[in-house]
């Protein structure tokens, strides 16, 4: 068990680029979530995936947000056409299936918009 | 839809004390989970204890233990003879049981600080 391992751990950009973010769970848990986290606040629920399904997507998630788990291993979070409100912490996370599972955090990746 | 609230921005406790972290929720399930997690300055979140609520029994890992009051919708966390490394933000979360199972819901948090 190697945790939940997220690249990279800081991003710094423009405003208006387009970044990617990619999270690779706990081999063996099949749930995976996005969380946004802005400093001083608790993380904010934005998408899970069961296997390579996306089940659901918070209304935080814009059009310019997507994400994707092919194959049901590791997952992607793009953001296009960044704005200074996208800068934040966005958090992984993995489980196995039921609500009393819990998840395991990876140490996020955070993003700074200039 | 769920809310999660903690109402101590901070809170501090001497090293060997106890210190009780308060969390309220309100939730339209009947079935659900509380958790609290700890977040260390610029470290990972890692769980600290968890609840379902259909158990009355209030969960214990070690220095650490919660008070679920169902009715009252209240889930507060206690730990005893803390220690320099209890120091960190702790998070108050929820989860639904029905479809929505899974995606946490969290509190504002509470940063814990710990004097020797």
């Amino acid at each position: 068990d190697t945790g939940v391992s997220q690249d990279p751990r800081h991003k710094i950009t423009k405003r208006g680029q387009n970044v990617t973010f990619r999270c690779d769970p706990i081999s063996e848990h099949n749930r995976l979530y996005w969380y946004r986290q802005t400093l001083g606040q608790g993380p904010e629920f934005l998408t899970y995936f069961q296997n390579e399904a996306q089940l659901e997507k918070s209304r935080l998630l814009s059009d310019r947000f997507s994400a994707e788990r092919p194959k049901g291993s590791f997952s992607t979070l793009e953001i296009q056409r960044t704005e200074q409100g996208d800068s934040a912490m966005y958090l992984c996370a993995s489980s196995l299936s039921g609500p009393h599972q819990p998840q395991h955090f990876g140490d996020g990746t955070r993003l700074s918009i200039l | 839809a769920q809310t999660v609230t903690q109402s101590q921005p901070e809170m501090s406790v001497q090293e060997a004390e106890t210190v009780t972290l308060s969390c309220t929720y309100d939730t339209s399930e009947s079935d659900y989970y509380l958790f609290w997690y700890k977040q260390p300055p610029s470290r990972q979140m890692i769980l600290v204890i968890r609840q379902e609520a259909y158990k009355q029994q209030n969960a214990t890992e070690n220095r650490f233990s919660v008070n679920f009051q169902k009715a009252a919708k209240s889930f507060s966390l206690k730990i005893s003879d803390s220690q320099l490394g209890d120091a960190a933000m702790y998070f108050c979360a929820s989860n639904a049981g029905g479809t929505s199972y899974g995606k946490l819901t969290f509190g504002q948090g509470t940063i814990l600080t710990v004097h020797p």
